[in-house]
């Protein structure tokens, strides 16, 4: 089975600093996400990336940015944590091509930045 | 663009009841494909039902099954003989073409089971 990882299950920042949260899965798929998810607001996607060094910003892309120096590795970055950022983050992935349901989600990471 | 709308926050059932969870969704793309993923209090997504557009069935996994109404853009999710184990928030996605084939993903709705 596809499995994505996720660094970290509980994280706790404070206001101001740089996060980094990574995502790493095991099968050589394409097509990486990233969500966050909030009560009531559901998952709404940040960035995503269907290659290695490339990026694309979804629908809430402001005050994050990624990168993808490795096909497997996907990692989201809070250039300067805020308490608005506090949220649940899932990452996701897929195979690509005509594979048009295999998405694989990570366990989450819930952030609290005080 | 696309859109996703479940406007359900909360849906209560007892135990062996049916239960239906709404969805509904906005697109111009005749290609597309729906998701349901069960999302228990331990936060993970767990895949339950796929519909492609051009299916002529609807999608059917054990319990679960898709009422795919592509004239009226709604795509519910039926549970049969509910269990407390389906307590859990439920999401309606569709995978957009335009965001590298993201899902982009309903609000939920938060399913209790009751004895």
């Amino acid at each position: 089975d596809v499995k994505v990882t996720q660094s970290s299950r509980y994280l706790v920042k404070r206001t101001g600093e740089k996060v980094f949260l990574e995502c790493v899965q095991d099968m050589d798929h394409e097509n990486m996400f990233w969500y966050r998810q909030d009560p009531g607001l559901g998952l709404r996607l940040i960035y995503f990336s269907y290659d290695v060094k490339m990026k694309e910003k979804g629908d809430i892309p402001e005050g994050y940015s990624v990168s993808r120096e490795k096909k497997e590795r996907f990692s989201l970055i809070l250039e300067s944590a805020s308490t608005n950022q506090t949220s649940m983050y899932l990452c996701a992935s897929r195979l690509g091509g005509t594979e048009l349901k295999g998405y694989t989600f990570g366990s989450g990471t819930r952030l609290t930045v005080v | 663009a696309q859109k996703i709308t479940q406007t359900q926050p909360g849906m209560f059932v007892q135990e062996k009841e049916a239960v239906t969870l709404d969805c509904t969704y906005d697109t111009s793309d005749p290609s597309y494909g729906l998701f349901w993923y069960k999302q228990p209090s331990s936060g993970e997504m767990i895949f339950l039902i796929y519909q492609g557009s051009y299916d002529q069935q609807n999608a059917t996994e054990g319990r679960y099954s898709l009422n795919f109404q592509k004239a009226r853009k709604s795509a519910n999710l039926v549970i049969s003989a509910s269990q407390l184990g389906d307590s859990a928030m439920y999401f309606c996605a569709m995978r957009d073409d335009q965001a590298g084939t993201a899902l982009i993903f309903g609000k939920g709705t938060t399913l209790s089971v009751s004895s």
